[in-house]
């Protein structure tokens, strides 16, 4: 499987900043994947980041507020723009690749606290 | 509407028990995954199972497996032999097609006991 890693681990913000959270795969992906935890909650998707296009963004997610970006085909950023403690979160990466179903994999995560 | 369903918010196993956690799923999609994942405190999303919507059979992974009824729409996932390590969140997911999103069910929490 895909070996996912992700930066910041984790961070504790100041309201109104910005963070970029780095995702890195060690293998060629098409498509990577951004989610969302919200604490106590389930994952979220956020958007779907394919190389050479757009991101796509799920509905109640805008890009001036999740900036995304897909320079290759290993590596993803998601940024967090102009903070509120409603954006403590983890926020999750995650590629397809699989030799049966397409599995998807999960970076380790980025755990943010928004003051 | 949602599309996946676990209805165990917690669950307690004696250790070297078995053990399912729930799942039900809605679709009208014929070709789809269902997967489940493990949580940890730490945070991390670990991929344990997967299986499809034309699989035959009930997907198998070690001591996991995937209890697959497909015309009542679940997909309950067994672990057998408990360990302490087994204690985590776990999420049973859902991919409507070949490839994209995942929906993900509330979780269940798991805790295991000696």
């Amino acid at each position: 499987s895909a070996v996912i890693s992700q930066k910041p681990s984790r961070d504790i913000c100041q309201r109104g900043t910005s963070l970029t959270i780095q995702c890195q795969v060690d293998s060629q992906v098409t498509m990577m994947f951004w989610y969302r935890q919200q604490p106590g909650q389930s994952l979220t998707l956020i958007a779907t980041a394919n190389q050479g296009s757009e991101a796509t963004y799920e509905s109640g997610f805008v890009i001036d507020k999740f900036p995304i970006s897909r320079p290759n085909l290993t590596f993803s950023t998601l940024t967090v723009s102009n903070m509120s403690p409603e954006d403590s979160s983890i926020y999750l990466c995650s590629v397809e690749q699989g030799v049966i179903g397409n599995e998807q994999f999960f970076g380790p995560g980025t755990r943010l606290t928004v003051l | 509407a949602q599309k996946i369903t676990q209805t165990q918010p917690g669950m307690f196993v004696q250790e070297k028990e078995a053990v399912t956690l729930d799942c039900t799923y809605d679709t009208s999609d014929q070709s789809y995954g269902l997967f489940w994942y493990k949580q940890p405190s730490s945070g991390e999303m670990i991929f344990l199972i997967y299986q499809g919507s034309y699989d035959e059979q009930n997907a198998t992974e070690g001591r996991y497996s995937l209890n697959f009824q497909k015309a009542r729409k679940s997909a309950n996932l067994v672990i057998s032999a408990s360990q302490l390590g087994d204690s985590a969140m776990y999420f049973c997911a859902m991919r409507e097609g070949a490839g994209g999103k995942l929906i993900f069910g509330q979780g269940t929490e798991l805790s295991v006991k000696p």
